[in-house]
């Protein structure tokens, strides 16, 4: 089964609008973590936000949010009043386990959200 | 944020011959770095996880004789593709475990390297 599943190969938004990219996870570890990184057609990879699964608040880092619901494993990026320059892939990864742990600190990637910000 | 670089950022090689790719970490110490490839319009996979001073751990499906890797000192991990074929031409890229203003232990990416074998 797959850990990460973002089931929105492409989305489309106009520019100053909202968006919501998917994000379901799967794991049975109690401790877990969960990023959303962007990346532009140069290739980085940008960390964009991070969620604990023990943090009781909703992550936010500037125009970006992450819709966190534990019990339905969601955590959705909200990126607020886009910007053409937000065109880029998107990805969900998560992070499993405590540290020091074995294996901790591997991230697995979902298979990504192509975003594309129209004028 | 910490900085990762990646060299070189582009090769191209004839098929059989062999390729190094170098990741460092520039201002900061990385006891544990790791491999990805990425095929286009792919996700990224896990390659390896290269820990300083000892064995690289592989993921599974990883050939670990054909793609050597080498974590040598804290800042610097080397990933070689030896005998490269034309099914090895993808997109690799490390990153390295830091301290992120987030908090908490991050990846930071290097840029990649953009590998065309012949």
């Amino acid at each position: 089964a797959q850990k990460i599943t973002q089931t929105q190969p492409g989305m489309f938004v106009q520019e100053k609008e909202a968006v919501t990219l998917d994000c379901t996870y799967d794991t049975s570890d109690p401790s877990y973590g969960l990023f959303w990184y962007k990346q532009p057609s140069s290739g980085e990879m940008i960390f964009l936000i991070y969620q604990g699964s023990y943090d009781q608040q909703n992550a936010t880092e500037g125009r970006y949010s992450l819709n966190f619901q534990k019990a339905r494993k969601s955590a959705n990026l909200v990126i607020s009043a886009s910007q053409l320059g937000d065109s880029a892939m998107y990805f969900c990864a998560m992070r499993e386990g405590r540290p020091f742990s074995g294996g901790y600190n591997k991230l697995i990637f979902g298979a990504g959200t192509r975003l594309a910000v129209h004028p | 944020g910490a900085v990762v670089s990646q060299h070189p950022s582009r090769v191209i090689c004839k098929s059989g011959t062999s390729v190094k790719i170098e990741c460092r970490s520039l201002d900061f110490q990385a006891t544990t770095m790791f491999w990805y490839r990425q095929f286009p319009k792919q996700s990224l996979m896990l390659m390896a996880t290269s820990n300083e001073g000892s064995k690289a751990t592989y993921e599974q499906g990883v050939e670990k004789d054909k793609f050597l890797i080498n974590h040598a000192s804290l800042t610097l991990s080397t990933l070689t593709v030896t005998s490269a074929h034309p099914e090895d031409s993808s997109f690799y890229i490390c990153s390295a475990i830091g301290s992120g203003t987030s908090g908490i232990n991050e990846q930071f990416f290097g840029p990649g390297t953009r590998l065309t074998v012949l």
